[in-house]
């Protein structure tokens, strides 16, 4: 079975730019969220996607915007890119919208870096 | 909002000895606690998680503890081995999403 899939795995943007990241879950899957990893830290929540439904928002700015489609796949968008969007994004699936009785699984996630 | 910390940063053992990681939570609405093992550029993997109706939790040599008074829970490594060495992150969250709050992590050092 295929994994969670992410694309591209590795990106260069300069400062300005916009980029989209993309993700499909796992078969059966209907939650995508999204983390972004800055080197040497911990992750930080961005969304959560529930059956094409926004579930929850972390504390990012309005340059930040996501999407799920009806194939359950995603699409993180990032306007405006800052030096300091240079991270690792990594995107979940699970089976529910919560986390009772359920694991999340990540993909390799995207490496962006912004010059 | 959720404020998870994990201690200590940087986690230096000889091989075979034990490791123990802790990390605190705030928000006594948690019930989900997973640990996490990240390798050097690659993604986190799930190595073994907990739950606010169950004490400990064992998988092989790794084991979680969770003590829901005092908000905190810890991951036990024991006969460590070289692959053992990684970055280890917790996380907790609430029942009704997956917004998994992390902690900063530790670097687990396996001496030979």
């Amino acid at each position: 079975d295929a994994g969670v899939t992410q694309s591209p795995t590795h990106l260069i943007k300069t400062r300005g730019q916009h980029v989209t990241l993309r993700c499909s879950p796992i078969s059966g899957h209907k939650s995508v969220s999204w983390y972004q990893q800055v080197l040497g830290q911990g992750p930080q929540f961005i969304f959560q996607y529930y059956e094409k439904e926004e579930r929850g928002r972390g504390n990012f700015p309005d340059r930040f915007s996501a999407r799920q489609f009806p194939n359950y796949s995603s699409e993180l968008n990032v306007n405006a890119l800052l030096l300091g969007d240079s991270a690792l994004y990594l995107c979940a699936s699970s089976s529910s919208s919560a986390s009772s009785g359920n694991t999340i699984y990540f993909g390799e996630g995207s490496w962006l870096t912004v010059v | 909002g959720e404020n998870v910390e994990q201690h200590p940063s940087t986690l230096s053992v000889q091989e075979g000895d034990s490791a123990v990681i802790k990390c605190t939570y705030s928000d006594s609405a948690s019930n989900y606690f997973p640990w996490y093992k990240q390798e050097l550029g690659k993604r986190p993997q799930l190595i073994i998680d907990i739950r606010s109706n169950v004490g400990e939790k064992k998988d092989q040599r790794i084991a979680v503890t969770l003590n829901k008074t005092a908000k905190h829970f810890s991951l036990h490594i024991t006969e460590t081995q070289p692959e053992d060495s990684a970055v280890y992150f917790c996380a907790a969250s609430k029942g009704s999403n997956y917004q998994l709050i992390w902690g900063a992590g530790t670097k687990l050092i396996i001496k030979p």
